[in-house]
């Protein structure tokens, strides 16, 4: 089975400051992509940053990076100079097939609900 | 703005009732993925239908149907509502090859509430 595991169901950040989000997967693929998707008030989900587990260079965008450890199955993203409109819950996925026949489709884990405060 | 939008945005259902929601998707996406999202979870997948054809299906009964229409627009149907249905339903709309691979971006509506009283 494919898992995805986020332990930190909230955290605090200051305004400024960096904060880093943990999650974990089950995996017995050998290449596959992985994914944190942005959730605000509004419920939109919007892609935040992905990572091909084949590429050992973490992923970069902007503000945001992640920590890909694949021997550990870690992938923590990290957010720095925290903006207030980072205030969303943040969901780490991970995309499977359901069959052999099927296209992929994501599989999310629970959320982190992360909260800049100024 | 995704370009992906989904109607209606809440909706209110008695158990036993049957329920039709709306997607459409970003311009030239030809893939249309469902996820039921409960209250405190993340998004579990339902079904994927990719140029009119489901695609793949998550771990969800047969009342849970769907349809993509020749334009790429889609419906997700549920029979017989229960009060568990009650729940966030977000559509994604990608753009495939020959079908969803692992690396594309899925772009989602702002989802339907759906309330089962």
């Amino acid at each position: 089975a494919q898992t995805v595991t986020q332990s930190q169901p909230e955290m605090s950040v200051q305004e400024a400051e960096t904060v880093t989000l943990s999650c974990t997967y089950d995996t017995s693929e050998n290449n596959y992509y992985l994914f944190w998707y942005k959730q605000p008030p509004s419920r939109q989900m919007i892609l935040v940053i992905r990572q091909e587990a084949y590429k050992q260079q973490n992923a970069t965008e902007n503000r945001f990076s992640v920590n890909f450890q694949k021997a550990a199955k870690s992938f923590s993203l990290k957010i720095s100079d925290s903006q207030l409109g980072d205030t969303a819950m943040y969901f780490c996925a991970f995309m499977k097939r359901s069959n052999s026949n099927s296209g992929y489709a994501l599989n999310f884990g629970k959320g982190t609900s992360l909260l800049v405060t100024p | 703005e995704t370009g992906v939008t989904q109607s209606p945005t809440h909706l209110i259902k008695t158990r036993g009732q049957q329920v039709t929601l709306r997607c459409s998707s970003q311009s030239g996406h030809n893939t249309v993925s469902w996820y039921q999202q409960a209250l405190g979870q993340g998004p579990q997948f339902i079904f994927q239908y990719y140029r009119e054809e489901e695609n793949g299906r998550g771990n969800f009964p047969p009342r849970f149907s769907g349809l993509q229409f020749p334009n790429y627009s889609s419906e997700l149907n549920v029979n017989a509502l229960e009060l568990d249905d009650s729940a966030l339903y977000l559509c994604a709309s990608s753009l495939a090859g020959a079908f969803l691979a692992m690396n594309t971006e899925a772009f989602f509506g702002q989802g339907t509430r759906l309330t089962v009283v």
